[in-house]
């Protein structure tokens, strides 16, 4: 089976522009989950996205929002950049079941905000 | 707040000695995950631990989970080079949220 794909996998935006990430889980998976990695914060949940619905969110203002759709790909959306949301973003999927929280990341696209 | 807190968080080794990481949660975890990342590349997952005392070995690498299922650790025997990189926990809090730890960086001095 192919992996996560995310795209792009490089970024660079303005302060107060947006930007939309992409990501496509692997086959059968139905739930997409993304994270924001920084040096200083680590690993930070953002939310999670189960058959087209967010089944929980981590605690990011709502510039932040996703959403997923019926074949389970999922976009990432952060309105109005600071610089502060120069990161790399995860997407990792999941299969659901026993092993619902099992997650295959993606290769991550990296976000420079200037 | 839901918290998983991992320690230490960097660790510089030798080639050929052994390497621990802990992870401790305030809150009992539903269960534990470990996952890998190499430097410049993405997390990828190497073991689910789930029941209470629970040991599982993959090769040198062992992995623990707390009879109150609040700590896990990871055990590395005898390190190579390609054990190079960030080693992170992750638990399952309350509203089935999957919180990661802040990750063991671990270096290794051939």
């Amino acid at each position: 089976k192919a992996g996560v794909t995310q795209t792009p996998r490089y970024l660079i935006k303005t302060r107060g522009q947006q930007v939309t990430l992409s990501c496509s889980p692997i086959s059968g998976h139905r739930s997409v989950s993304w994270y924001q990695q920084t040096p200083g914060q680590g690993l930070q949940f953002l939310f999670e996205y189960f058959s087209e619905t967010q089944r929980n969110k981590g605690n990011f203002p709502g510039r932040f929002s996703g959403r997923q759709f019926s074949n389970s790909r999922s976009e990432m959306n952060v309105s109005t950049l600071e610089l502060g949301d120069s990161a790399l973003y995860l997407c990792a999927s999941s299969a659901g079941g026993r092993n619902l929280y099992e997650q295959y990341f993606g290769p991550g696209t990296r976000l420079t905000v200037t | 707040g839901q918290q998983v807190m991992q320690i230490p968080q960097y660790q510089h080794v030798q080639e050929g000695e052994d390497f621990t990481t802990y992870c401790n949660s305030s809150t009992t975890l539903s269960n534990i995950q470990w996952y890998k990342q190499r430097p410049g590349g993405h997390p990828v997952f190497l073991i689910q631990l789930v029941k209470s005392g629970e040991v599982k070995k993959q090769k040198r690498l062992t992995f623990q989970f707390g009879e109150a299922k609040k700590n896990s650790s990871l055990h590395i025997t005898a390190t190579q080079t390609t054990d190079v990189g960030t080693y992170f926990c992750a638990g399952i809090q309350g509203a089935q949220k999957l919180v990661f730890g802040q990750g063991t960086r671990l270096t290794i001095n051939p």
